[in-house]
Order: structure tokens, then C-alpha cells, then sequence
């Protein structure tokens, strides 16, 4: 079964600093990866889709994410995180057999001035 | 183009009482999900619509839960009677297709059962 693991519960970053979120998963085919944005109150926003093709995708607000099938890693990164960016993020796949899609536990973003 | 529209945002209610969501999805979408986000937890998946059929309800606890989607629009999502461990925000999403991609999620009913 795929499945998605998001080891850092919260990370803290100072504005202006980079940001690394980690996700690891476990597929049985090519995965289909996402990663989405909660912020407080709202929804989940989809920030950026990996299918297939070039292994570095680029999204909204800033962000990209690098699919490594050796590591079988899909991380989100920024390279300079604004007050606007503290949220929950969640990284996601599409589940081979069923097309259904399965959520890590998210990882919460502090934005610290 | 309007979002998938949800209400209530919030709604407090006694454990053994009955609570109802409604979903509206962007116009034009056939499947439509419903999720429940338990505090400090991803989404899971409780039912999925394509039109107004139940693709899968396999995770919808049917002893309580219920959801509908009669005209093929619109839905609700029914608890009756609520436990406590129901407390959690109720997310409603849709789509074009029924492969899982591209789902646009609505801002959550937050339900507290006290």
C-alpha cells in the first residue's frame, strides 16, 4: 500500500531563511505526489503536482519540490520563507490502485520575525 | 470562478445530538469528497461521489455517519448521534475527474462535540 510520511511535526524558521520540508513515501508504481497548503481557518491549496518528467518541479508561492526515486523523497523547498508562509503543509499521493489520495501527517510551519 | 463552498464554517454540538454539513463544488465537477482532518492528522477520505453515485464509502463509519448527493451537485454529510471523537474539521473537495488529481478542497466545517 502507498503510503506517506512527513518525519518533522513542526519546524520554526526565521523570515528570510530557507525552508526544507521532508517527505518520504512508499509506492508500488510511479507515484503521483503533491504537496498542499493549510493555512489557519482555510482550506487545503494545492501548492505543487509531480507526475512525471523533470524531477525538480517548480509551484506556487515560491515553492518547488525535488522528486528523488533513490531516496524516495519528494521535498518542498523555499529559499526564503515571508511571515505569510507559516501553515500546515501536507505532502500527498495518489494511490496507484485505487487513484485515491493519501495524506501524510503535515509538518506545521512557524514563521518567527 | 467560485470555490467549493461549504457551510457551516463552525458548529459546537453535545455528543449524542445530530449535526448536518452542506457542500456546494465548482460548477461542473462530477466527484466530490468528503474528508475528515483530525487534529494533528492528514485528511482522510470518508466518501467519495461521482455525480450522484457512491464510488467509495469504505472508510464511512455507516453505523453514524451518512452523506448524500442527490441532484448531483450539492451534498450533505450527516452525523447522528456524534461521538466525541467525531470532533474534527470536515473537508469537502471536488473534481473534474475521478482519478484523484487535481481536487479543489473547500474551507472546512471545524465540529467540536462536548
Amino acid at each position: 500500500a502507498q503510503s506517506v510520511t512527513q518525519p518533522d511535526i513542526h519546524i520554526t524558521v526565521s523570515e528570510g531563511a530557507s525552508l526544507e520540508l521532508r517527505c518520504n513515501y512508499s509506492y508500488g508504481a510511479t507515484p503521483y505526489l503533491f504537496w498542499y497548503v493549510q493555512s489557519p481557518g482555510q482550506g487545503l491549496q494545492l501548492l505543487l503536482k509531480y507526475f512525471s518528467g523533470d524531477t525538480l518541479v517548480q509551484g506556487i508561492k515560491g515553492f518547488e519540490a525535488e522528486f528523488k526515486r533513490s531516496q524516495s523523497s519528494f521535498n518542498l523547498r523555499k529559499p526564503s520563507v515571508h511571515w505569510s508562509d507559516a501553515a500546515e503543509y501536507f505532502c500527498a499521493v495518489v494511490r496507484s490502485n485505487d487513484y485515491k489520495l493519501s495524506f501524510g501527517a503535515g509538518t506545521t510551519v512557524t514563521v518567527r520575525a | 470562478e467560485a470555490g467549493v463552498a461549504q457551510s457551516p464554517r463552525y458548529k459546537i454540538i453535545e455528543k449524542r445530538q445530530s449535526v448536518a454539513f452542506w457542500c456546494n463544488p465548482i460548477s461542473g465537477h462530477a466527484t466530490l469528497y468528503w474528508y475528515q482532518q483530525i487534529l494533528g492528522q492528514g485528511p482522510k477520505l470518508l466518501i467519495q461521489f461521482q455525480n450522484n453515485g457512491v464510488v467509495d464509502d469504505s472508510q464511512l463509519p455507516k453505523d453514524r455517519f451518512s452523506a448524500e448527493r442527490l441532484k448531483g451537485v450539492d451534498s450533505t454529510l450527516k452525523i447522528q448521534p456524534a461521538k466525541l471523537e467525531d470532533s474534527a474539521v470536515y473537508l469537502c473537495a471536488s473534481s473534474l475527474g475521478t482519478s484523484g488529481y487535481e481536487q479543489y478542497f473547500g474551507p472546512g466545517t471545524r465540529l467540536t462535540v462536548t
